[in-house]
Parts: C-alpha cells; sequence; structure tokens
C-alpha cells in the first residue's frame, strides 16, 4: 500500500514558465513533508520542506503548499531553468516515528530552453 | 568538507556471495539511513539507527544486516539471503533524535549480480 503517491511521472515545462509537482499521501500521522531532487548516480539533494502546522513554505524559486484536508501537497519552480531538469520526490515523516521518510516514487522534470 | 561518502560507486556480487556497502559520515549527526531505490520507483527504507549501538528495522530487512559501532559508521551487508539485491543503495543521515530534521543522502553504490 503506497502512503505517498506522486500520480505523474513526467513534466515537461518550457524555461521561465512555472513547473507544479503534486504528492497525494494516505496516513494522516504524517506531519513533516520534504522535496528532493535526484540526478541520475547520485543521491537525492534536499530541496525544501514544511510542518504540519504550516500550509506554505518558500525558499528562493521553490514554494511548497499543504492543504492536510486533502492530504495533498505541491511543488512550485518559479521560474523553471534547463538545470531543473530532474527526478523530484516528495517524502513524508512521522515526527514521532523517529524521521523515517516515505518516498513517492517521483516525477521526471523536463525544463526546454 | 562535510557529507556522506558511500563506497564502493560500483559492486558486483556473485551469487551465494554476502557483500558490504559503506558509508561513512562527517556531518556530526545522530541518525543514519540506508535506502534501497529500484528503477523508476522511489526509496524504500531499509535499517536505520538514531543512535550508536542501536538501529532498527525499515519497510524491506529482510536480506540485510547493519551495526553501528561508531556514529560516523553505519555499513550495510547484503547478504545471500537477499533474492533481488540488484539495485541502488542510498545512505543518508540527519541531525537529531526523532526530530524533524531534513536527511541528507551520499551519492549512493549500485550493486549488480553477475
Amino acid at each position: 500500500d503506497q502512503q505517498v503517491k506522486q500520480n505523474s511521472p513526467s513534466l515537461s515545462v518550457q524555461e521561465g514558465r512555472i513547473s507544479i509537482l503534486n504528492c497525494d499521501y494516505t496516513n494522516s500521522m504524517f506531519d513533516y513533508f520534504l522535496w528532493y531532487k535526484k540526478y541520475p548516480a547520485e543521491g537525492p539533494t534536499f530541496l525544501i520542506s514544511i510542518s504540519s502546522i504550516k500550509d506554505k513554505n518558500e525558499d528562493g524559486r521553490f514554494t511548497v503548499f499543504l492543504n492536510k484536508s486533502a492530504k495533498h501537497l505541491s511543488l512550485h519552480i518559479v521560474p523553471s531553468q534547463p538545470g531543473d531538469s530532474a527526478v523530484y520526490f516528495c517524502a513524508a515523516s512521522v515526527w514521532a516515528a523517529g524521521n523515517k521518510l516515505t518516498f513517492g516514487g517521483g516525477t521526471r522534470v523536463l525544463v526546454k530552453p | 568538507d562535510g557529507g556522506i561518502t558511500q563506497s564502493p560507486k560500483y559492486l558486483f556480487r556473485k551469487e551465494g556471495q554476502n557483500v558490504t556497502l559503506s558509508c561513512e559520515q562527517n556531518l556530526n549527526h545522530d541518525a543514519m539511513y540506508w535506502y534501497r531505490q529500484d528503477p523508476g520507483q522511489g526509496l524504500r527504507l531499509i535499517y536505520y539507527s538514531q543512535i550508536v549501538n542501536d538501529f532498527q528495522k525499515g519497510d524491506i530487512a529482510e536480506g540485510y544486516s547493519v551495526s553501528r559501532e561508531k556514529k560516523e559508521s553505519f555499513p550495510l551487508t547484503v547478504t545471500s539471503a537477499q533474492k533481488n539485491p540488484t539495485a541502488f543503495y542510498l545512505c543518508a543521515s540527519s541531525d537529531g533524535q526523532g526530530l524533524s530534521q531534513p536527511q541528507h543522502f551520499g551519492d549512493g553504490t549500485r550493486l549488480s549480480i553477475l
């Protein structure tokens, strides 16, 4: 049973436009959410996180939105750049359970120049 | 520079052999984790350790073993009992015990069966 799902396996966007990546979860106990970026043959790089007490967190070009009632989070990248082309994973954890992360299956983003 | 070092980058195993993947961190992090990634899929937790000399099973621990004798080291052994070991293995660490801190990853070891 997948507790974290990224339903779009891929996304193509023009340079300078907005990229919107979506993530749904089923476990209502999750209270900490993260986005990671991954290039082939490398480890994931942490991008941005949000705790369940917030509904928005912004860091430069990256903004994460959390809708707890819908069990949905999204990552907005504005403006998109060719270097943003990578696979993006959302992940979730339960604070009381030792920060174990449950990952979604990833969304491959291609930013076209 | 602080970081997480995984070695080797590529590893080949013969049927019936045990192999050990190395993970070292100099970030002074308390917690360390091992994940497995299969093609086109997300990461799945194998084992984790929140403190030296203690570790817990993750979601897919069967066929794997770990040790945590030093804070900076968390080696993973893929035993012959793991029937499908071919995968990309990632080690991570984070600061704090049970606190919401992002995990930081090494660059992985790709294990293949000969």
